[in-house]
Order: C-alpha cells, then structure tokens, then sequence
C-alpha cells in the first residue's frame, strides 16, 4: 500500500522557517518525480515545487521562488521542503504528491501568524 | 502560466441526474510528446484530493464508471452519469503539460 506521511507543520511567525518532510512507502520512491501541493484552508490549490528523482532538478512555482527549497534523501525515501520568511499567505496545508497525481499525503498544516 | 478555468463554480444535482464541468485552458494542454495532461481530481470534506480521471479520458482504479472525462486541446469536461451522495465534494481539473502546473478554481458539487 502507498504511504505517503507529511510531518513537521505547525504554527510560526512571519519571517520564520520551518521544515516540512514527507516519508514514503509502497512505491520506488527514487524512481519517481516528486511534488509539494499547498491549499489555503477552503480555497483552491496551488502547485508549489517539483524535484526529480535523483534531485538534480527542480522546479519552483513563481511566488515561492527563492523562499523554499525542495529536496529528497532516496536512501531514507524522504522528501522535504525548506520554507524561510514566512509570509501570513504561505498559510496552508501541504500535500506531498506524486506528480502524475496518483498518490497524496493526508497533508501537514502550517499556519504564519504573530 | 497555463489559466484554468472552470464552470459553474457551484453545482447542485437532485440525486440519479447527471452533471457536468467544463474546464478550459488558456493554451493547448498537448504535450511534445503528444500527450494531453489533464486531469480531474475529487476532494470531499476534510480529505486530500484523490485523482479521478488521469490523461483526459483514463479513469483511475476504483473509479465508478459513472464518471467520465473527455475533450481534447483548450476545451475539457468531467461527466457524472448519475449523482450520487457519495459525490457531495470540490471537482478540480488540473494541468501537468506545462510548468507550474494549475489547477481550475474548484467546482462545489452538492446534493438539492
């Protein structure tokens, strides 16, 4: 059965970090793309990053650019995503998710407030 | 950036009557490789968003046949053959040919 387990959400200040990871099971993690979706609470969904299989390459959605960083450790089918200066916008729950869309993480909250 | 946008952004069905989302792209969702990325996705209260239809037309294991996808292009849509309770939730399409992928604003499917 896929697994996919998001930890590491919780509430921060505007200007924080935080690092979020994702612990994978059921597939061959280090042969797949992997993705971080973010949803603000009730509104719609955005995709943040892509990473390829063996991290050598990634992609960022435009409003994230230089604030977050993916990156994955295969030996431990981890994924993770570095979120710096938080914003009160970054508030959402973020999904890990194979990029076809097939498999998603139950997600992790994070929630930017003073 | 690829738009998505969906209609009607609210949908009440009465029980065992059909129901239908467009979804338009700003541009062409055909691949260099030819394929079309476009898939639909199903969130119900409280869950994560689970994939119903992969590739236009490709329904997902488990997916009752009473969903169904279709389009080609710049111009797509998710059928419902029969609403069920079961189908109360937010219907996204969703575009994975170009970077950043996006998705349509959400289709609120609910029972009148």
């Amino acid at each position: 059965e896929v697994q996919l387990v998001e930890s590491g959400g919780g509430l921060v200040q505007p200007g924080g970090s935080l690092r979020l990871s994702c612990a994978a099971s059921g597939f061959t993690f280090s042969r797949n793309w992997m993705s971080w979706v973010r949803q603000v609470p009730g509104k719609g969904l955005e995709w943040v990053a892509n990473i390829k299989e063996d991290g050598s390459d990634k992609y960022y959605v435009d409003s994230v650019k230089g604030r977050f960083t993916i990156s994955r450790d295969n030996a431990k089918n981890s994924l993770y995503l570095q979120i710096n200066s938080l914003r009160a916008e970054d508030t959402a729950v973020y999904y890990c998710v194979r990029p076809r869309g097939d498999y998603w993480g139950q997600g992790t909250l994070v929630t930017v407030s003073s | 950036d690829v738009v998505m946008a969906q209609s009607p952004l609210s949908l009440p069905v009465t029980l065992g009557q059909p129901a239908s989302i467009s979804c338009r792209s700003s541009q062409s969702l055909v691949h260099s490789d030819g394929n079309t990325y476009l898939n639909w996705f199903q969130q119900r209260p409280g869950q994560a968003p689970r994939r119903l239809i992969y590739k236009v037309s490709n329904r997902d294991s488990g997916v009752p046949d009473r969903f169904s996808g279709s389009g080609s292009g710049t111009d797509f849509t998710l059928k419902i053959s029969r609403v069920e309770a079961d189908d109360v939730g937010v219907y996204y399409c969703m575009q994975g040919t170009q970077w950043p992928y996006t998705f349509g604003q959400g289709t609120n499917l609910d029972i009148k």
